[in-house]
């Protein structure tokens, strides 16, 4: 069984670009979270989708964050236009249940 | 103050030894525990999960739950070079949202 993957696995742009990451969650999972780690700081939720709604996005910093998951299969989250504080991990889960969430590798996503 | 604390370490033991790794919190609310397992350049791999207080054992770890101090634990047996990785805690709060420790670097010596 494949696992989570996240595409691209390490992104570098200038502020004010605009960048989409990709998640393809375990095939079956309704669940999808996205999380992001911040250098120094712990790993923080910003939202979770079952199927295509979003279920919970109170952890999404600020509207220039926009997650989407068309069809309930993968998922986007659209950075624009980046600033530094973007800068961080954003890590992709998806689940059967709301316990045991798998995670994928992670994009690294450096705005300088 | 946060809502989860963990001592970031790095924790350095021999092979073979007992590892004990810790994690206090603030809000009484939370139900669901985790521990999860993050090698470098990786996502994290849960571990283990229990719910409220009591202990949970797995092979060589084992997950421990104490409520009434709000402290959670887990320990590891005849700990491995291939253990070295970064544990980290978390925890579900009423919104179902993890909340997590900041992680524990541990490092195994051959």
């Amino acid at each position: 069984e494949a696992g989570v993957t996240q595409f691209p696995s390490h992104s570098v742009i200038e502020k004010g670009q605009t960048v989409t990451l990709r998640c393809d969650p375990i095939s079956g999972h309704d669940n999808l979270y996205w999380y992001r780690r911040v250098m120094g700081k712990e790993i923080k939720f910003l939202l979770h989708f079952v199927k295509e709604s979003k279920q919970d996005e109170s952890g999404m910093p600020n509207n220039r964050f926009l997650a989407e998951r068309t069809g309930g299969t993968y998922s986007t989250l659209k950075v624009q236009p980046a600033e530094l504080e973007d800068s961080g991990v954003y890590f992709c889960a998806s689940s059967k249940n709301s316990y045991e969430q798998y995670f994928g590798p992670g994009t690294r996503l450096t705005v300088t | 103050q946060k809502e989860v604390e963990q001592d970031p370490g790095p924790l350095s033991v021999p092979e073979g030894a007992i590892v004990s790794l810790n994690c206090t919190y603030s809000n009484s609310a939370f139900q669901y525990f985790m521990w999860y397992r993050q090698y470098s350049r990786k996502g994290p791999e849960l571990l283990m999960y229990t719910y409220s207080s009591g202990n949970k054992e797995d092979g060589r770890f084992t997950a421990q739950v104490d409520k009434s101090s709000k402290y959670i634990s887990l320990f590891i047996r005849d700990s491995q070079p291939s253990d070295s990785a970064t544990y980290l805690c978390a925890m579900k709060n009423s919104n179902y949202q993890l909340i997590w420790g900041a992680g524990t670097k541990l490092i195994i010596k051959p």
